[in-house]
């Protein structure tokens, strides 16, 4: 079956830096994708990757390992409004979007 | 670019009756548009995939009767909860992918919350 697991609940202090680790077994590899939530809101497109190695925009950072069938998402410089949940993605052969089931990052003052 | 808007963004109905929620894909054209549903702290799960001029390739467990998706035009697709029960009370949000800017990538709205009394 296809599956994706990441943790389900983190908690960080602001000003840090936070890991957010994400495995996937799936029927084929055609990209992964980072989402952050915020509660009660719609999905918010974060990072792409597609080739191994580390995709940096900003303050987030996105890195791949095809081979290993492992992701991160590292978060620096971290701040309250950063505290949602974020969500790993991956496209299947089929181009199909497969879910996990979310981190919740909290972060304290 | 790329928007997708959502309309109502909030219902509330009567157990019995039916919902319609629009997606709208504002400034690109979505060959495909994908329905989701989210219970409260719970990840998204895929109802129904909805490609423009033909039927909606629906997920296992969710009923095509109830669940209606019309996806007519290349920038609308519809869902209508029919019959709705308090337990389909959720968040359904809507995706779509744009064609011209790759074939991975989805653009969200920004949801509609049901709630059936």
């Amino acid at each position: 079956g296809q599956n994706i697991d990441q943790p389900t609940e983190m908690t960080a202090t602001e000003g840090a830096i936070v890991q957010i680790n994400c495995t996937y077994q799936t029927s084929g590899f055609n990209g992964l994708f980072w989402y952050q939530q915020h509660a009660g809101e719609a999905p918010t497109f974060l990072s792409y990757n597609v080739l191994d190695g580390l995709e940096e925009k900003g303050r987030f950072s996105s890195f791949l390992s095809r081979s290993k069938g492992y992701s991160y998402l590292l978060l620096k410089e971290l701040q309250m409004k950063d505290s949602a949940s974020y969500l790993c993605a991956v496209t299947d052969s089929n181009y199909q979007l497969i879910w996990g089931a979310g981190t919740k990052l909290i972060i304290k003052p | 670019g790329a928007v997708v808007s959502q309309h109502p963004s909030r219902v509330i109905c009567k157990s019995g009756t039916s919902v319609k929620i629009e997606c709208r894909s504002l400034d690109f054209q979505a060959t495909t548009m994908f329905w989701y549903r989210q219970f409260p702290k719970q990840s998204l799960m895929l109802m129904a995939t909805s490609n423009e001029g033909s039927k909606a390739t629906y997920e296992q467990g969710v009923e095509k009767d109830k669940f209606l998706i019309n996806h007519a035009s290349l920038t609308l697709s519809t869902l209508t909860v029919t019959s709705a029960h308090p337990e389909d009370s959720s968040f359904y949000i809507c995706s779509a992918r744009d064609a011209e800017r790759g074939y991975n990538e989805q653009f969200f709205g920004p949801g509609t919350r049901l709630t059936v009394l």
